[in-house]
């Protein structure tokens, strides 16, 4: 039982690399987030999916595209990473009336 | 502007004791609440949560309180145990659920609770 897959775990990149976090949900939820969490700032919200084939911007979505690419896929890509996007990036899914569950995190470093 | 706010950055208790952990709103469109629990290098795992028709809602040793006119909430934990040690997340969302379903977290507490 997976739950949410992120992948990769963690990541260092140098200014203006592209990357894309994968993350992939086996609870055939149709909801899907992107958060990032920042030391002393909790969770923002970057994009979320409501549903296949829909996206919308959260909080803080500047310098940051998604894909849902299918019920379980939802992509987070930077395509000219900063320094400022250093961050633990957290992927949720949800449906109905539950809570979201979330993934274990990708630390991204940005040098 | 932040609209979930959790004014305690960390707390200390020795095992045994009550650990209350407080949190306050600004948007009154919230109606519904969620307290999330982190440990290090895992991902928030979903603790318990209130809707804004209740004002407590119970789950073992923890508990949830709502004051709907003071915008506040807190979590009760009793009796506090060394493994309850994490950062503590409140959340906030208008609804609780539906396709434009989000959620405002604070930015967490950290308890310690001592041996």
């Amino acid at each position: 039982n997976a739950g949410v897959t992120q992948t990769p775990k963690f990541q260092v990149l140098k200014t203006g690399q592209s990357m894309t976090l994968q993350c992939a949900q086996d609870m055939n939820h149709n909801s899907m987030y992107w958060y990032r969490q920042d030391p002393g700032m909790g969770l923002r919200l970057i994009y979320y999916s409501a549903s296949e084939g829909t996206t919308d911007k959260g909080e803080v979505p500047n310098g940051y595209n998604v894909s849902r690419l299918n019920k379980r896929e939802f992509s987070l890509r930077l395509e000219s990473a900063a320094p400022s996007q250093t961050s633990v990036y957290f992927c949720a899914s949800m449906t109905g009336v539950e809570p979201q569950h979330f993934g274990d995190g990708t630390r991204l470093s940005i040098l | 502007d932040q609209q979930v706010k959790q004014n305690s950055p960390s707390l200390s208790v020795q095992e045994g004791r009550i650990s209350i952990l407080n949190c306050d709103y600004t948007n009154s469109m919230f109606d519904y609440f969620l307290w999330y629990k982190k440990y290090p290098a895992e991902g928030p795992t979903f603790l318990i949560s209130i809707s804004s028709i209740k004002d407590k809602n119970e789950d073992g040793r923890f508990t949830v309180f709502l004051n709907k006119s003071a915008k506040h909430l807190s979590l009760h934990i009793v009796p506090s145990q060394p493994g309850d040690s994490a950062v503590y997340f409140c959340a906030a969302s208008a609804g609780s659920g539906g396709s434009n379903y989000k959620l405002t977290f604070g930015k967490g507490t950290l308890l310690t609770v001592n041996p």
